[in-house]
C-alpha cells in the first residue's frame, strides 16, 4: 500500500499558485518526500525531494511540516502545462530504493 | 541526468504472442527498473534489473510471463510473454537520476494494446 494520501484531483486558475498537498503520517526519519508527475500519455517526470527542510528548484518549491507528517508541493505560476497527475511519494529505504506509487492528483489548470 | 530511449513507443499485439521491449541510457546505471501502468492506474514496479544478475521481480510478477535482459550497464528489455489483453497497459524503464537519493528518469513509455 502505498505510504502516502493525496486528494484525488484539484483545479486551479492559469497564473496562480497551485498547491499540492501530501500526509504521510508514518514517514521515517530517514525518509525523503519525492514529488513526480506524468503529464498524458508520457513517463512520469521528476519535480523535486526533500527530507525536512523546505526545498525549490526551477520547477516547484516543497514546504515540510517539520513534524514530517505533511508536505505541500507548490507551482508558483501555474500553466496549462502544468495540468497532470502529480506523485507524493516516500521512498523506500530497504528496497532497492523502490518507489511505491500512490493514485496521486489530478490536477487541471484552468484558463 | 541520464535520457532513456524506449522502444517501441506503441504496439497493438495479437492474444498469445510476445513483445519485447528495449530501453536504452545514455550513461551506464547500475539498477533498471521496469514498470506497469494499467489503465488509469499508478505505477507499479515488475522488476528490478542489474547487470550481470538476474533480476528482482516484485510480488505477483514472475519470470516466465516477464523475462528481462541486462546484457550492460546501458541497456536492458522486457519481454512480454504469452501476451492476454489484461497486459494491456503502458510499460516504462527507469534508472537512477544519478545518485540514489536524487529520484529516478522514467522512459517516455511503452503503450500495448493487446487483442
Amino acid at each position: 500500500d502505498a505510504k502516502t494520501t493525496q486528494p484525488p484531483s484539484m483545479d486551479c486558475a492559469e497564473g496562480r499558485a497551485a498547491n499540492l498537498p501530501c500526509n504521510h503520517s508514518t514517514i521515517s526519519g530517514n525518509e525523503y518526500v519525492y514529488w513526480y508527475r506524468q503529464i498524458h500519455s508520457q513517463g512520469p517526470q521528476y519535480i523535486i525531494h526533500g527530507l525536512k527542510n523546505n526545498e525549490t528548484n526551477e520547477m516547484a518549491s516543497l514546504i515540510i511540516t517539520e513534524d514530517r507528517k505533511s508536505s505541500t508541493l507548490i507551482l508558483p505560476h501555474a500553466t496549462l502545462r502544468d495540468t497532470a497527475v502529480y506523485y507524493c511519494i516516500v521512498r523506500v529505504e530497504d528496497s532497492n530504493y523502490q518507489l511505491i506509487w500512490g493514485a496521486g492528483t489530478k490536477l487541471i489548470i484552468k484558463p | 541526468s541520464a535520457v532513456i530511449s524506449q522502444k517501441p513507443s506503441r504496439d497493438i499485439c495479437q492474444r498469445g504472442t510476445s513483445l519485447t521491449i528495449q530501453c536504452q541510457v545514455d550513461s551506464q546505471v547500475t539498477m533498471m527498473f521496469w514498470y506497469r501502468q494499467q489503465p488509469g492506474q499508478s505505477l507499479t514496479l515488475i522488476a528490478t534489473a542489474n547487470q550481470g544478475s538476474e533480476a528482482t521481480y516484485e510480488s505477483g510478477f514472475v519470470i516466465d510471463k516477464f523475462p528481462i535482459s541486462r546484457p550492460n550497464l546501458t541497456f536492458s528489455t522486457l519481454t512480454v510473454s504469452n501476451m492476454s489483453p489484461e497486459d494491456s497497459s503502458i510499460y516504462l524503464c527507469s534508472v537512477e537520476r544519478g545518485q540514489a537519493f536524487y529520484g529516478y528518469t522514467f522512459g517516455s513509455g511503452t503503450r500495448l494494446t493487446v487483442v
